[in-house]
């Protein structure tokens, strides 16, 4: 596509829901990264992926965050038992690699745990 | 450990102002700098991308400096309008592990008033 996707726009999840965060990035982005950002803040690093390999998660906050992109394009973030910290913006980017190009960011999902 | 900082963190200028956005980091060691923007609510939209050996990139009424050795960078935005208004990120590209992270300030809030 044109830019990167992430659906859904907007989560409420209720605490200890499990939620599931998509993201479709550019085609033939090889760099994809997950980004955390809470209101106020810039965001945090969570997580990156060449093509498949996930080869950085140094940034997931807890074992409760996991993050695949099976076939090295579309990518999924997955919350287990949600938590009110977990509230925030859910940002994805990819780039053509690693980012010498720049980023590419969606719109983000905004996730809201009650 | 890269720091970056941004200031103001808030401004609010009349339109048609010419303005400065100040963006440093304290590791001189970076791949590019990047400039976004975020409206409410939204993601974020790259701007302007600067190389570590390039001195400033140009779009439009935008224009982004980059010195290295020193650790800083300005966006200058040219007849600002009321469209303008959004929070102005930067962040910087480093290595670490297998990895190029960004690095984020808290941005400067802009308004542009009609």
């Amino acid at each position: 596509g044109a830019g990167v996707s992430q659906s859904p726009r907007y989560k409420v999840a209720k605490r200890g829901q499990d939620v599931a965060l998509r993201c479709d990035p550019i085609s033939g982005h090889v760099s994809l990264f997950w980004y955390q950002q809470a209101l106020g803040q810039g965001p945090e690093f969570l997580t990156y992926f060449q093509n498949e390999a996930q080869l950085d998660k140094s940034g997931l906050p807890s074992d409760r965050f996991f993050a695949e992109r099976p076939e090295g394009s579309v990518s999924t973030l997955k919350i287990q038992r949600t938590q009110q910290e977990d509230s925030a913006v859910y940002l994805c980017a990819s780039s053509l690699l690693q980012g010498t190009y720049g980023y590419t960011f969606g719109s983000g999902t905004r996730l809201t745990v009650v | 450990k890269q720091e970056v900082t941004q200031i103001p963190a808030a401004l609010s200028v009349p339109e048609g102002e010419n303005l400065v956005l100040n963006c440093s980091f304290t590791d001189s060691a970076i791949y590019n700098l990047q400039w976004f923007r975020q409206d409410p609510g939204k993601g974020l939209t790259s701007l302007l991308l600067i190389q570590s050996s390039q001195r400033e990139q140009t779009s439009g009424r935008l224009n982004a400096s980059l010195d290295k050795s020193s650790g800083r960078s300005t966006l200058y935005i040219a007849a600002s309008q009321p469209g303008d208004s959004a929070t102005y990120l930067c962040a910087v590209s480093q290595r670490s592990g297998n990895n190029r992270k960004l690095i984020w300030g808290l941005g400067t809030s802009l308004a542009v008033n009609p």
